[in-house]
């Protein structure tokens, strides 16, 4: 596609509930990212993937974040069990090429999906 | 961890005034992205920067890398109210995992006309 899309644009769930994240990269773009970014902060990484493969997962803040990227194209993040404290906009990005040694590649981001758990 | 501080949070100017942000990581960095992302956008790219010491310029920015590769500015000449949005630094860890960038948390830039 021309760029990066992500849906829903906007959640609203209840405490308690789980919900699931879609990211569609640009097309053939090898590396893709998840960051959450909370109102007035920088984003935080979360977890990448270089096709399927998912090398850095250190970013999740618990065990009720997962990731896929099964096919190596879409991705999508799911929070199980959602709080309160995981309200914010997350945000995908897309780049050319898996990350190489001493150097990163041009990140291009979506539009975001802004969660609100209640 | 790892930390990439940002400074001012926050900075007004006066339009035609020049604006300045710094980021300084507390560890060494392999190269370093630039990002701007207006408001209700998302980031955008602006610049990457590998080398220690290194400057470059798009128009009125100019982007410089520390010669020990722990810190960055992003200079703006003569702010215009295009300007306005958050500039957020992002530095590669050296040495660290190839996909973790760490944003900073940005410098706001509000134009006055």
């Amino acid at each position: 596609g021309a760029g990066v899309s992500q849906s829903p644009r906007y959640k609203v769930t209840k405490r308690g509930q789980d919900v699931t994240l879609r990211c569609d990269p640009i097309s053939s773009h090898a590396t893709l990212y998840w960051y959450q970014q909370a109102l007035g902060q920088g984003p935080e990484f979360l977890t990448y993937f270089n096709y399927e493969a998912q090398p850095d997962k250190s970013g999740l803040p618990s065990d009720r974040f997962s990731a896929e990227r099964p096919e190596g194209s879409i991705s999508t993040l799911t929070i199980q069990r959602t709080e309160q404290r995981d309200s914010a906009m997350y945000r995908c990005a897309s780049s050319s090429l898996p990350g190489l040694a001493g150097g990163g590649e041009t990140q291009y981001f979506g539009p975001g999906t802004r969660l609100l758990v209640l | 961890g790892q930390q990439v501080m940002q400074i001012p949070q926050y900075q007004h100017v006066q339009e035609g005034e020049d604006f300045t942000t710094y980021c300084n990581s507390s560890t060494t960095l392999s190269n370093i992205q630039w990002y701007k992302q207006r408001p209700g956008g998302h980031p955008v790219f602006l610049i990457q920067l590998v080398k220690s010491g290194e400057v470059k310029k798009q128009k009125r920015l100019t982007f410089q890398f520390g010669e020990a590769k722990k810190n960055s500015s992003l200079h703006i000449t003569a702010t215009q109210t295009t300007d306005v949005g958050t500039y957020f630094c992002a530095g590669l860890r050296y040495g660290g995992s190839q996909g973790n960038l760490i944003f900073g948390k940005g410098t706001k830039l509000s134009v006055k006309p």
